[in-house]
């Protein structure tokens, strides 16, 4: 299985700040990598799919990059409903999930 | 509306099976894929399995031997069952339906709660 590495697991930043989370996968991907949002009680919630492409209906704020096994969600300007739980997953051989990283405001 | 509900049993005892049904509405488990993924308490998302839109299954393999997904067209249902179930099942239980081609999970249900305990 491809193992995926998110750092770091704990975030914590002030409205309006960039943040950006790190997603490393274990081999390379080639870009089959998305990532989910989750906030407290909730089912996750698609974001970006196949490194940088948004899905329908979610902030421009939100942007994805990255290539080979390193790969990134940048947040260019920090929202209260932003706070959440991310996950990223690669599905370039059976779908595996990152651990997340815990967003909170400072 | 694309929708996904989770029903199914909130407890089981520890090695019973356990069967969790999704139905969806507003749009067909013929045209799109479902899979299952799982979250135990306060932990990350597991994908679970899958059922394409002909049919076809795939399978964690970690889960393989204690799993089986199959549908029900007519009802536009799709069903996990898992079998020798230990504490470790215990978790929310998710389906989740396929944007297009390859996993990309783009509408999820609200989720079951599973808890394995005698």
């Amino acid at each position: 299985d491809i193992q995926m590495t998110q750092s770091p697991s704990l975030l914590s930043a002030s409205v309006g700040d960039r943040v950006t989370l790190s997603c490393k996968a274990s081999q390379n991907i080639y870009k089959y990598l998305n990532w989910y949002q989750q906030k407290l009680g909730e089912a996750p919630k698609l974001l970006i799919y196949y490194t940088n492409s948004l899905q329908t209906g979610i902030p421009s704020r939100f942007s994805g990059s990255g290539s080979g096994t390193d790969y990134t969600l940048t947040i260019s300007s920090l929202q209260p409903e932003d706070v959440a739980t991310y996950f990223c997953q690669q599905y370039n051989s059976w779908p595996t999930f990152g651990a997340g990283t815990k967003l909170e405001l400072k | 509306q694309v929708r996904l509900k989770e029903s199914g049993p909130r407890l089981v005892q520890p090695s019973q099976t356990l069967s969790v049904t999704c139905t969806v509405s507003g749009f067909s488990v013929t045209s799109y894929h479902v899979s299952w993924v799982r979250q135990p308490p306060g932990k990350g998302l597991e994908w679970v399995g899958a059922i394409w839109k002909g049919g076809s299954t795939d399978y964690n393999s970690a889960l393989k031997s204690r799993l089986s997904i199959s549908r029900d067209t007519s009802k536009n249902q799709v069903f996990l069952k898992m079998n020798s179930l230990q504490t470790d099942d215990t978790g929310t239980y998710y389906c989740a339906k396929h944007r297009g081609s390859g996993y990309v999970m783009d509408a999820w249900g609200q989720g079951a709660s599973v808890t394995v305990s005698s």
